[in-house]
């Protein structure tokens, strides 16, 4: 398995750009997460779905931040307009629904806007 | 409070000793724990999980978990540079919720 699939690995945009984050779950995971982290606040959840259907948002920062999962093997992040503030690196994780399964995290997108 | 926490670090140990490393959780996860292993630059990598009291061994890593102390813990023994990385404790409810991880630097 190619495991959890991000795109891309790094972004630089200019402040009030849109910003599109991609990711694949692994083939069979139900549920997706979309975290953010940095140096002062750690990993931070901003999104989960399961079996397609955001189920909790609560995470997400503000109105500018929106994330689809149009089916189960694609999802997106969006940052519209982006702000340096928003400067982060971006993390995709899947897993089984079910209290005993970890979760697998892509690589990451590192978003630096200026 | 926040749902994990760990306050333990960051954490230097000589090549082959025992690094111990400490978590607590919230009434709101209690049903699994992970510990997760990033390198600098790298995505956080699943190494261990314990759903039980007590102690639970891979390899040289050993999990360790008390729910009447609301307390999880990770032991590394004969520390390799290899080993150098942020651990961050996880906890499960519905969802992961993350401690802020404790930066172990293992001297050669």
């Amino acid at each position: 398995d190619a495991g959890v699939i991000q795109s891309p690995r790094h972004e630089v945009t200019e402040m009030g750009q849109e910003v599109t984050l991609r990711c694949k779950p692994i083939s069979g995971h139900n549920s997706l997460f979309w975290y953010r982290q940095t140096m002062m606040r750690g990993l931070e959840l901003l999104i989960y779905f399961n079996n397609n259907v955001p189920i909790d948002d609560s995470g997400m920062p503000e109105d500018r931040f929106s994330a689809k999962m149009p089916n189960a093997s694609f999802s997106t992040l969006k940052i519209q307009p982006s702000e340096p503030r928003d400067s982060a690196v971006y993390f995709c994780a899947s897993s089984l629904e079910g209290k005993g399964y970890g979760y697998t995290f892509g690589s990451g997108t590192r978003l630096t806007v200026v | 409070q926040k749902e994990v926490e760990q306050n333990s670090g960051p954490l230097s140990v000589p090549e082959g000793a025992i690094a111990s490393l400490n978590c607590t959780y919230s009434d709101r996860v209690s049903q699994s724990f992970f510990w997760y292993r990033q390198y600098s630059g790298k995505s956080p990598e699943l190494i261990m999980s314990i759903y039980s009291n007590g102690d639970k061994e891979d390899g040289r890593f050993t999990a360790q978990l008390n729910k009447a102390s609301q307390y999880v813990s990770l032991l590394i023994r004969d520390s390799q540079p290899s080993d150098s990385a942020t651990y961050l404790c996880a906890g499960n409810d519905y969802k992961l919720s993350f401690g802020a991880g404790t930066t172990v630097t293992v001297r050669a």
